[in-house]
């Protein structure tokens, strides 16, 4: 079965950076795309990141663009989000999901975990 | 960007009726649609894939159709577990340029 779990999700300050988890088990790793998808009340469910599963393509929302990055760790089964300088507007419950196919445009993504919530606030 | 409208944004429905959400692209996606099933404080969940095609485990009461621009999910027999917000979402050109619906809350006549 597979498991997702998110977490590192806190309050941080505008400008703050913060890094996410997503520990996995239950499915080969490094076989599969992974991504990152957050859900806030004011603009609903949005795609931040996307990566192959050998970490190699990686693409980018518009919002998130040279402010965030994804990487994987295939050896310790972890994807993880680095969020440098934060906005309110990031403020949203943070999700990962697992891609049906290595490559991460041919797949198709489903979640597992329960999110962490991320607040920016001052 | 691809706008993906659907409708209803909310409906009330009663145990064993059958239920109907339509989604639409502003522009033709082909068959690159999938729909999610989300319950409160619960990530979404893939139900179907490709437009039509059912996620292993989902029950077969679940069922989608279309292509281009005009997409449907069909709940045939509204059962309990099945009250939930429903999305759908596109994968049409690269990630992560796919958006999601604003959803379809389903709620207990």
């Amino acid at each position: 079965e597979v498991h997702l779990l998110e977490s590192g999700g806190r309050l941080v300050r505008p400008g703050g950076s913060l890094r996410l988890s997503c520990a996995t088990s239950g499915f080969s790793f490094s076989n599969y795309a992974m991504s990152w998808v957050r859900q806030s009340p004011g603009k609903g469910l949005e795609w931040v990141s996307v990566i192959s599963g050998s970490g190699i393509v990686t693409y980018y929302g518009d919002s998130v663009q040279g402010r965030f990055t994804i990487s994987r760790d295939n050896s310790k089964n972890t994807l993880s989000l680095q969020m440098n300088s934060l906005r309110g507007e990031d403020t949203a419950v943070y999700y990962c999901a697992k891609g049906s196919a290595f490559s991460a445009v041919a797949a198709i993504y489903d979640f597992g975990g329960q999110g962490t919530l991320v607040t920016v606030s001052s | 960007d691809i706008q993906m409208t659907q409708s209803p944004s909310s409906l009330s429905a009663s145990l064993g009726d059958r239920l109907i959400i339509s989604c639409r692209a502003s522009q033709s996606i082909s068959t690159y649609l999938n729909w999610y099933q989300q319950k409160p404080g619960k990530a979404p969940k893939l139900l179907i894939y490709g437009a039509t095609t059912l996620q292993s485990g989902v029950p077969s009461r679940f069922s989608g159709s279309g292509s281009g621009t005009d997409f449907t999910l069909t709940i045939s027999s509204l059962q309990p577990e099945d009250f939930a917000t429903y999305y759908c979402q596109h994968n049409y050109q690269t990630p992560p340029m796919w958006t999601f619906g604003q959803g379809t809350k389903v709620e207990v006549k």
